[in-house]
């Protein structure tokens, strides 16, 4: 079935840095644009980040620009999100999710949570 | 940048009522909206797309209308796995998007 599934959360002191990763499997992954959006605790949804189907195009939000990396292994069916010197309010939990019609989310996954703390 | 809002931030219904919950946006955007909804501890799940279109698989009681500014998403009766939050997305400055700040939907 159509799947992503996160890892690579944790517990990091700020200013350190941490990489998320996405799978992906079900569908063809290589046709499709992949977002990460992110929720603090108690909070609301927030964008984070896209990556154009074949990885030509990036683009992050304002909170993450210079800080954060998107990527992907179309031979892997993969996406990672490389974030560095993070801060308190970085933590929350990280989705992935599968575009569809350029800019909507048809398929996310379960979130694996990141923890910024000292 | 385009700022939305969504009101009520929540609400209380009971099963079989009429729901209906707006979203704003600063300035046009066409008809650029999806509404999300989630359950806690879940992924946010998409119900609709495109302001109105029903995505693949949701119950036809979802619905959802408006274009430029305004927008409304209806559950024309409330059923007891809808409670959830349910947040609009505009994607009209594509590839960046934007939520809502979300919909609490409660037993009353």
């Amino acid at each position: 079935q159509v799947q992503l599934v996160e890892s690579g959360g944790g517990v990091v002191q700020p200013g350190r840095s941490l990489r998320l990763s996405c799978a992906a499997s079900g569908f063809t992954f290589r046709s499709h644009g992949m977002h990460w959006v992110r929720q603090a605790p108690g909070k609301g949804l927030e964008w984070v980040a896209v990556i154009w189907y074949d990885g030509s195009n990036k683009y992050y939000a304002d909170s993450v620009q210079g800080r954060f990396t998107i990527s992907r292994d179309n031979s892997k069916n993969t996406m990672s999100l490389q974030m560095n010197n993070l801060r308190a309010e970085d933590t929350a939990i990280y989705y992935c999710a599968r575009d569809v019609r350029a800019g909507g989310m048809d398929v996310w996954g379960q979130g694996t949570t990141v923890t910024v703390s000292s | 940048d385009i700022q939305m809002t969504q009101s009520p931030s929540s609400l209380s219904a009971s099963v079989g009522d009429r729901v209906t919950i707006t979203c704003q946006a600063s300035q046009g955007i066409s008809n650029h909206l999806n509404w999300y909804q989630q359950k806690p501890g879940k992924a946010p799940k998409l119900l609709i797309y495109d302001a109105f279109n029903l995505q693949t698989g949701v119950p036809s009681r979802f619905s959802g209308s408006g274009s430029g500014t305004d927008f409304t998403f209806t559950i024309s009766s409330l059923q007891p796995e809808d409670f959830a939050t349910y947040y609009c997305q505009h994607y009209d400055n594509f590839p960046r998007v934007t939520f809502g700040p979300g919909t609490k939907v409660d037993f009353k």
